[in-house]
């Protein structure tokens, strides 16, 4: 079956422009959760959806990340007048319930160079 | 221990040796341990979602142990194999995390 599909697979922009990652998750999955993978190190929480509400977004790392899933299926992550510091893999993950003795399914991740 | 911790960070390893590797996390408000395994150019692929102390799980020639007394788990590889070449993921849910945390994993090559 279908798995996370993420689009697009690789974005270059320049520095200071805005840029929109999408994301859609199994069909029917509950959560949705954004990870930011920097080189060298492990995926760091970005934001969590639950259906339609975003539950958590303590990891955003500034008021230039917006994500949204407004109709508790597909989720885009908007990064606003990016800066260097925003290259990095964007990993996307869903699963079907709201706990977590069950195993996120992930997408191919998108990968943003900002030049 | 505050975070995920794994270790090493890279292996090198032969053809149908055996190995293992570490991850390390918070013991306190432990809920679960994930094993992801992250081929180049793929999605990360779950291996294992461990919630039990003194939980062992095996898939094939992979097998991971969790110890949640002392924070931390154990994914051992039977044989490896060229194909076994990945990074290997931990993330756990314990501690003071809000969310699952993930290591910064361990990269094994499996040279022919």
């Amino acid at each position: 079956g279908a798995g996370v599909s993420q689009s697009p697979r690789y974005k270059v922009a320049k520095r200071g422009q805005d840029v929109a990652l999408r994301c859609d998750p199994i069909s029917g999955h509950v959560s949705l959760f954004w990870y930011q993978q920097a080189l060298g190190q492990g995926p760091e929480f970005l934001t969590y959806f639950q259906n339609e509400a975003q539950l958590d977004k303590s990891g955003l790392p500034s008021d230039r990340f917006f994500a949204e899933r407004p109709e508790g299926s597909v989720s885009t992550l908007k990064i606003q007048r990016t800066q260097q510091e925003d290259s990095a893999v964007y990993l996307c993950a869903s699963s079907p319930g709201g706990e977590f003795s069950s195993p996120l399914h992930f997408g191919n991740g998108t990968r943003l160079t900002v030049t | 221990i505050l975070n995920v911790e794994q270790s090493p960070q890279s292996l090198h390893v032969q053809e149908g040796d055996s190995t293992n590797f570490t991850c390390s996390f918070p013991s306190s408000n432990f809920y679960a341990l994930h094993w992801y395994r992250w081929e180049t150019a793929k999605s990360p692929e779950a291996l294992f979602v461990m919630t039990l102390n003194g939980d062992e799980k095996k898939k094939g020639r992979i097998s991971a142990t969790l110890n949640t007394k002392e924070g931390y788990s154990y994914l051992y590889i039977k044989g490896s194999q060229p194909e076994d070449s990945a990074t290997y993921l931990c993330a756990s849910y314990s501690g003071s995390a809000r969310q699952l945390t993930f290591g910064s994993g361990t990269q094994l090559t499996v040279l022919p």
